[in-house]
Order: structure tokens, then sequence, then C-alpha cells
């Protein structure tokens, strides 16, 4: 079976310091993952994707985060947190022997600090 | 249209009553899903079509909700005899064949009062 795990539903940062937005994975065969930020009274928006081919993906708004197949993880980082960045964050992951499904996680909130 | 659109995107309801949620996907996308997603949670997979047919609807609760899509493109999200707790948002997403990216729709808030 096909999860995600984020650790952390709630993260608070001052603005300007390190984003680190966890993200584990469960699959029994290659996955394609991705991050999603909504935010409030939005739909959800693609930050980043990962589809096999680079391992450390850059995605929009100075995001990027890094495929571990090790650790089954993909990590969400952004050097310099932004009062914009506020919002909910779901990390999601999609394998082709599930019928496409896209199986999300139940989000993490991030509130920046001034 | 650029992006995928639902209609209508509030809805109020009272208990019992039979609903439609509709979708209309990107031109040209072959995949097309429904979620739910309640309060403080991550949207929960209710169905996937690939084309007219449902290929996978293992994530409708029950037999209240049922969805279709007959032309291959718009889909319509059924519910009937609602209950309280059938309120949340329902969002429609689809995706080209290859599955790289979902794009989603700004959601129907379902609220069963």
């Amino acid at each position: 079976a096909q999860s995600v795990t984020q650790l952390g539903s709630h993260v608070s940062v001052s603005e300007g310091a390190l984003v680190l937005l966890r993200c584990n994975y469960s699959s029994s065969v290659p996955p394609y993952l991705f991050w999603y930020v909504q935010y409030p009274n939005q739909g959800l928006q693609l930050l980043l994707k990962y589809t096999s081919a680079a391992t450390l993906v850059k995605g929009i708004n100075g995001f990027e985060a890094e495929f571990k197949k090790s650790e089954t993880s993909f990590h969400l980082t952004k050097p310099s947190a932004h009062m914009s960045d506020a919002a909910e964050y779901f990390c999601a992951v999609s394998v082709t022997n599930t019928g496409n499904q896209f199986y999300f996680g139940t989000g993490t909130s991030l509130t920046v600090i001034p | 249209g650029a992006g995928v659109s639902q209609t209508p995107s509030n809805k109020v309801t009272e208990k019992g009553k039979y609903v439609e949620l509709r979708c209309d996907p990107i031109s040209g996308h072959t995949a097309l899903y429904w979620y739910r997603q309640s309060l403080g949670q991550g949207p929960e997979f209710l169905i996937y079509f690939q084309g007219t047919g449902a290929a996978d609807d293992s994530g409708l609760p029950n037999d209240r909700f049922f969805a279709v899509r007959p032309e291959g493109s718009v889909s319509t999200l059924k519910i009937q005899r609602t209950e309280r707790g059938d309120s949340a948002v329902y969002l429609c997403a689809s995706s080209p064949l290859d599955r790289t990216e979902a794009f989603f729709g700004q959601g129907t808030r379902l609220t069963v009062v």
C-alpha cells in the first residue's frame, strides 16, 4: 500500500529562518512525489514534483525538495522564510500500480513569525 | 478554460436532500479525480476516472455517493440522502496521461444543515 506521512502538523519559523517540512512515503514501487501548497479558501497549487529525474528538485517561490530513496523521504526546504509562505503544505505520492491515484498526507500548517 | 473549474463554489443543503457537484477538467486531460477534504485534513481520495470509466472508485464512502463522466470530460459527483457528516470541501483534479501532475480546482464547499 502507498502512503505519505507528514511529521508535524504545525510548524512555526521566524521570518528569514530555514523552513523544513518533513515527508516520508511508503511505496513498493518507485513513486512520483509532489508538494502542494494551499492558501486559505483556495485550491491546491503544485510547488514541485519528483518524477524519477534529478533527486534534488527546485520549485516555485524558492522551495526545493530532495528525494532520498534510502530514507524514503521527500522533505521540503526553503532557506529563508517569507511572511507570504504561511499556508498549508501537503505532500503527495503517485504510483502506477494503484490506478494513478494521488495519495496525500494530512498536511503541515506553516506559520511565519515576523 | 485554463484551469479546472468546479461549480458551485458553495452549496448549502438540508439533510436528506440530493446534491450534484460539477467538475470541468482541463481540456485534453484524460484522468479526473475527486477528493474530499475535511477541515484540518488532507485530501481524501474518492474516485478516479480514466476517460469515461471509473478506474478506481474504492474511496467512495458508501452507496450514497456516485460519480459519472459520460463523455470523458465533465464529471458530476452525486450525493443522495445527504448527511451532516458529508459536509466538506469536494476537490476535483485532472491530469494528463503521464500523471506528472494533478491540477486542482478551487473546490466546492458543501454544507449539510
